[in-house]
């Protein structure tokens, strides 16, 4: 199975400052026939369920704002918030789809300072 | 829109048996594969597998086969999941997830665009 394996598991981070989490994957996403990272990254608000953000590491799903993104490629990924809003309180997960069983970091909480 | 609209939270004693809704609409449900998910109380996210929703082939997570069963019924476009012999760590919130790659072969490697809001399942004396 391929370990997700995100950092830190919560952090703080002040309103309109960067907030940064980290996704590494005990193998590599990255499919070399198509040049694409099989992974995607999700937002769970507390009493919700997750919210797709971000897939093939980078393409944000439509309505996402931009202040969210994706970068990375192979084993390690990072999703970053440039300016956090009140709105942006949420755990969010990394998850693989390059084999089975699919599988889901451990999350990141964030929550303003 | 697409919706994905789950049953109500259940409460069953250890040993009994549950079946869980997930009913789909806003798109035509044999092009997307569901998926389910388990969430432990405050903890993350878990695949369970998925149902091919032309074949109705189900594909089971390891951990998930056994106790576990996806179905589905075309005719009200809602997929189900059954678990029996309930144990007090089944106790979790169970979502269904849409694919968002439309797999229609026998592999689905996908991520998941729609979620259903869940259906919190108590195993309790």
């Amino acid at each position: 199975d391929i370990v997700m394996t995100q950092s830190p598991d919560s952090l703080a981070v002040s309103l309109g400052e960067r907030a940064t989490i980290n996704c590494k994957s005990s193998q590599n996403l990255l499919y070399t026939s198509n040049k694409k990272n099989y992974l995607a990254w999700y937002q769970q608000k507390p009493g919700q369920p997750p919210k797709l953000l971000i897939y093939w590491a980078s393409t944000r799903e439509s309505g996402v704002p931009d202040r969210f993104s994706g970068s990375g490629s192979g084993t390690d990924f990072t999703l970053t918030i440039s300016s956090l809003q009140a709105e942006d309180v949420a755990a969010y997960y990394c998850q693989q789809y390059y084999s089975y069983p699919l599988t889901f970091g451990g999350g990141t909480k964030v929550e303003i300072k | 829109q697409v919706q994905l609209v789950q049953s109500g939270s259940e409460l069953k004693e250890p040993g009994a048996s549950v079946k869980v809704s997930c009913k789909a609409s806003g798109y035509t449900f044999t092009t997307n594969a569901l998926s389910w998910v388990r969430q432990a109380p405050g903890q993350g996210l878990e695949w369970m597998g998925w149902i091919n929703t032309n074949t109705r082939k189900p594909t089971y997570a390891q951990g998930f086969t056994g106790r576990f069963v996806f179905s589905l019924d075309t005719s009200v476009n809602t997929a189900y999941l059954q678990i029996s012999n309930l144990k007090a760590e089944d106790t979790a919130i169970y979502y269904c997830a849409r694919d968002a790659r439309g797999c229609t072969g026998t592999d689905c490697f996908t991520y998941f665009d729609d979620w259903g809001q869940g259906t919190l399942v108590t195993v309790s004396p």
